[in-house]
């Protein structure tokens, strides 16, 4: 286990609603990215959080927006759903927010949008 | 932007068998790492490879960079039940983050 936990397991929400999902990285971790990953599709990186700031953000519109905490948790918050949302919301957290990190992965949450 | 392709989506061998996953970018890559992910689960970091021709070998798994450093392999000698699940390859490149493969599926007929 990667010690990265995160909540909740499952979500279901209707479209247009918002969603927070949050994610508790591994100590001694600084960094936090998040990942989408679509049915049969490899993860897809949303945006990454070192030291409380963003660090570089994927091919995602504004309405996916993200905090970290100075314990160094995250949350993932999406605005505005809609069904293409449906997907398996992935937490990694690494030691140093360098491109070259391994990535620890939590167990997901899963997301379905009605 | 940065595209990295995998090769063959999936592969179903029979227990014993090899199985060996390509993985190709279309630009030169700072380094390469390979991820696992069982049914159900999530992306577990198996190897980084960050020199041009390098080769990883880990039991059973021979991870290659190629000398360009546009693709990668993975084969794994006589396959075991325990090797079933999704693997990637992801690289970076430049300043940008991990771009993931879009996986292989791997199953086993025991």
């Amino acid at each position: 286990e990667t010690g990265v936990t995160q909540s909740p397991t499952h979500l279901i929400k209707t479209r247009g609603q918002q969603v927070t999902l949050r994610c508790s990285s591994q100590s001694g971790h600084n960094t936090v990215s998040w990942y989408q990953q679509a049915l049969g599709q490899g993860p897809q990186f949303i945006f990454q959080y070192y030291r409380e700031e963003e660090n570089g953000r994927g091919n995602f519109p504004p309405r996916f927006s993200g905090l970290q905490f100075p314990n160094y948790s995250s949350e993932l918050n999406v605005n505005a759903l809609e069904l293409d949302d449906s997907a398996l919301y992935l937490c990694a957290s690494s030691p140093r927010g360098e491109k070259t990190d391994t990535q620890y992965f939590g167990p997901g949450t899963r997301l379905t949008v009605l | 932007g940065q595209q990295v392709m995998q090769i063959p989506q999936y592969q179903h061998v029979q227990e014993g068998e090899d199985f060996t996953t390509y993985c190709n970018s279309s630009t030169t890559l700072s380094n390469i790492q390979w991820y696992k992910q069982r049914p159900g689960g999530h992306p577990v970091f198996l190897i980084q490879l960050v020199k041009s021709g390098e080769v990883k070998k880990q039991k059973r798994l021979t991870f290659q960079f190629g000398e360009a450093k546009k693709n990668s392999s993975l084969h794994i000698t006589a396959t075991q039940t325990t090797d079933v699940g999704t693997y990637f390859c992801a690289g970076t490149q430049g300043a940008q983050k991990l771009v993931f493969g879009q996986g292989t599926r791997l199953t086993i007929n025991p």
